[in-house]
C-alpha cells in the first residue's frame, strides 16, 4: 500500500545544532508540504513544494529550509535549532485530485534544549 | 488574508449531537475540510464540502456552509466515545493547492 512515512518520531537536540527531518510518501504525489503543531496554534504551514525543485514559504518558515531532489522527498531542515521550534512536524502529501485531500504521516516530535 | 478560526474545547454527552464551528476568510476557496486527529496520529480526512453547496450529509455527519458570512458546522449525530478527537476545518486560500487550518477543536465526549 502507498504510504507516507516520518522519521525520525521522537528527536531530542540542543540550541544551536542542526536538524533534519525526513519525509518519504510513496504515492508519487506531486505536493508536499510540513505543518508544525503546537498547542493553541493547530496546523501552521512551514514550506511546501508543487514539484521537484520547487520549494515555497509558507506562513512561519524562518529558521527552516526544504529541498526537493525527488517526488518522493522533502526534508525539513532547521539550520540551528531554537528552543522555539520544539514542536510535533506533520507531512503531508496531496495529489491532483479534485477534491485536494491531504494524506498526512504520523508526526515527528522535537524536543530542542 | 489567511485565518481560521474555530472554538478550542466541546464536552458533550454521549448521544447528543455535536456542533463544532469555523469560521474562515478566503472566499475564493473551492473545497473547505474537516480533518480529524485521534492521540499520537496525523490528520485523516473526515469529510469536505464543495464551495457551491449549502450542506453535505455524510452517515452521522453534517456540514453546513454559509459563504456570505463565511462560515461553516460540523453536526456529529449520536455522537460515541470513539468520536472523542481533535477536529480542525482547513480552506484552500486562492486555489494554490495549500491548506490553511484552523487552531483544531478538541472534541470530549463523556460517557
Amino acid at each position: 500500500d502507498a504510504e507516507i512515512t516520518q522519521s525520525p518520531r521522537h528527536k531530542i537536540t540542543e540550541t544551536g545544532r542542526q536538524v533534519t527531518l525526513a519525509c518519504h510518501q510513496t504515492w508519487n504525489h506531486n505536493n508536499m508540504f510540513w505543518y508544525r503543531q503546537d498547542l493553541g496554534h493547530g496546523l501552521r504551514l512551514i514550506h511546501y513544494s508543487y514539484g521537484v525543485h520547487d520549494t515555497n514559504k509558507g506562513e512561519v518558515s524562518d529558521g527552516y529550509s526544504v529541498s526537493r531532489s525527488n517526488t518522493e522527498d522533502l526534508p525539513l531542515t532547521l539550520e540551528s535549532a531554537a528552543s522555539s521550534q520544539t514542536s510535533v512536524y506533520f507531512c503531508a502529501s496531496k495529489g491532483q485530485g479534485n477534491t485536494g485531500e491531504l494524506f498526512f504521516g504520523e508526526g515527528s516530535r522535537l524536543t530542542v534544549l | 488574508g489567511e485565518d481560521v478560526e474555530q472554538s478550542l474545547f466541546l464536552s458533550v454527552r454521549e448521544g447528543d449531537s455535536s456542533v463544532i464551528n469555523c469560521t474562515y476568510t478566503d472566499s475564493s476557496s473551492t473545497y473547505l475540510y474537516w480533518y480529524k486527529q485521534e492521540p499520537g496520529a496525523g490528520l485523516q480526512l473526515l469529510t469536505y464540502i464543495f464551495s457551491n453547496m449549502d450542506m453535505k450529509q455524510d452517515q452521522r455527519l453534517t456540514v453546513l456552509l454559509n459563504k456570505k458570512d463565511k462560515h461553516l458546522s460540523l453536526r456529529i449525530a449520536d455522537t460515541q466515545t470513539g468520536d472523542s478527537a481533535i477536529y480542525f476545518c482547513a480552506e484552500t486560500p486562492g486555489n494554490t493547492g495549500k491548506l490553511i487550518f484552523g487552531q483544531g477543536t478538541t472534541l470530549q465526549v463523556k460517557p
